[in-house]
């Protein structure tokens, strides 16, 4: 079955590199989309097709793929990329389908 | 700038159904999808269903049989109806566009413009 699957936390210094993975099998050939979700607010698409940046989201933020597992790196992070990420992509019937969701915290 | 708003009751009996329309604005194009999703209380982002600018709907499988999108086209409005609630169905209801990106014939879709989102507590 099409899962997609995140570690539950990741934590970072400011400044440093963070990376978060999403490993699903549909990853191989579906494209990957993250979202940042801040505390409180709605949800935003800040990587579409795997790696592409929509406008208005920092540089920091870029995407990566490899085989089953898509990657979202913040480089230089900065306090206020605290928040919960997701990716999404598509089940087996081409629905969409999100992951459980990572927490970053900035130390 | 398109924005989305949703709006509807907070609160909701056991059994009864909950109703949710969203707003959009900002922008005169009618060839969009849209799409409804929850979040319960401290959990992950659930997909709950879409509907096409013609009037073609899709649904999660959890819920198909207690799920209507429509579609209100005369006034750029679309709806959430969701039968039968329990309190497993309170959680935040987010109104959502969906775009389509493709490779290679097949078509992921993303969620690129939101609501603010709505609280929904099923609770007698």
């Amino acid at each position: 079955s099409y899962e997609l699957t995140q570690p539950p936390s990741v934590s970072v210094s400011p400044g440093q590199t963070a990376r978060i993975t999403c490993s699903g099998d549909g990853l191989a050939k579906l494209y990957g989309y993250w979202y940042q979700q801040k505390s409180g607010q709605a949800p935003v698409l800040v990587i579409y097709k795997d790696t592409e940046r929509p406008s208005g989201i920092p540089e920091r933020f870029s995407g990566s793929t490899s085989g089953t597992t898509v990657t979202l790196t913040i480089s230089g992070v900065q306090a206020e990329d605290e928040a919960d990420y997701y990716c999404q992509s598509a089940d087996n019937n081409g629905s969409p389908l999100f992951g459980g969701g990572t927490k970053l915290t900035v130390l | 700038q398109m924005q989305l708003q949703e709006s509807g009751p907070g609160l909701v009996k056991p059994s009864e159904t909950l109703s949710l329309t969203c707003s959009v604005s900002g922008d005169s194009s009618n060839t969009y999808y849209w799409s409804w999703l929850r979040q319960p209380p401290g959990k992950g982002l659930e997909w709950v269903g879409y509907i096409d600018y013609r009037g073609s709907t899709n649904y999660n499988p959890s819920f198909k049989s207690r799920v209507t999108i429509s579609l209100h086209t005369s006034n750029k409005q679309f709806s959430l109806s969701l039968g039968s609630v329990t309190a497993a169905d309170t959680a935040i209801y987010y109104c959502a566009r969906l775009v389509g990106y493709c490779s290679t014939g097949i078509c992921v879709d993303a969620f690129d413009i939101w609501g603010q989102g709505t609280m929904v507590t099923v609770s007698s």
